[in-house]
């Protein structure tokens, strides 16, 4: 069994461009979480998903900013028009239905330069 | 408003015990997490505590008390693998959906030998 993974690894982009991220969560879970940290703080919610339902998204994420869960499975984030304010680490959760614990994938580093 | 402290830094002795504590102001309450993060890489799961009382979990051990907004994380027999940021984070969904997770903003731990 696999872990959640994510997609590239590390990105670097200029400053306008669009980037899109992709999560592969593990198999049997239907929850899916996206958050941003950056250095020296807590990761910080953005958006959820339980199987394809965005059924909550953070008010700090501004409308360049949308997140896809077309099937259940993978979700993908997309900046659109990045600035440099937009450089963290974007993290990617996924939990089980009925049980608490998410679990974290080895996160996309994104540089806006 | 929501407010999760916990001390910035921390350092220890190898083989010693080290007490890292969290309070907690948020609008609700249903689960306390602690994740251990080393430096570049995901947060990994260490315990989760949603009723008054000790869990413990091999050389961790987390306390909560739900009256008091307060949880502490106990690392024992310290080993320098431990050194990494010890986050804290609060669900305060009321019910159904609301899986948020809000999150301090971490205690780097430092063990030296």
């Amino acid at each position: 069994d696999t872990g959640v993974s994510q997609d590239p690894r590390h990105k670097i982009t200029k400053r306008g461009q669009n980037v899109t991220f992709r999560c592969d969560p593990i198999s049997e879970h239907n929850r899916l979480y996206w958050y941003r940290q950056t250095l020296g703080q807590g990761p910080e919610f953005l958006t959820y998903f339980q199987n394809e339902a965005q059924l909550e998204k953070s008010r700090l994420l501004s409308d360049r900013f949308s997140a896809e869960r077309p099937k259940g499975s993978f979700s993908t984030l997309e900046i659109q028009r990045t600035e440099q304010g937009d450089s963290a680490m974007y993290l990617c959760a996924s939990s089980q239905e009925n049980q608490e614990t998410q679990y974290f994938g080895p996160g996309t580093r994104l540089l806006v330069l | 408003g929501q407010n999760i402290d916990q001390p910035t830094e921390m350092t220890a002795t190898e083989g010693a015990i080290v007490q890292i504590n969290c309070t907690y102001q948020t609008s609700g309450f249903n689960g306390l997490f602690w994740y251990q993060q080393h430096a570049g890489e995901a947060p990994t799961f260490l315990s989760y505590n949603v009723l008054d009382g000790l869990e413990e979990k091999g050389r961790f051990s987390s306390f909560l008390s739900r009256s008091k907004g307060y949880s502490y994380l106990l690392l024992k027999e310290l080993q320098m693998k431990d050194s990494a940021s010890y986050l804290c984070a609060v669900r305060e969904g009321r019910a159904g959906n609301n899986r948020k997770l809000i999150w301090g903003l971490g205690t780097s731990l430092a063990v030296n030998p």
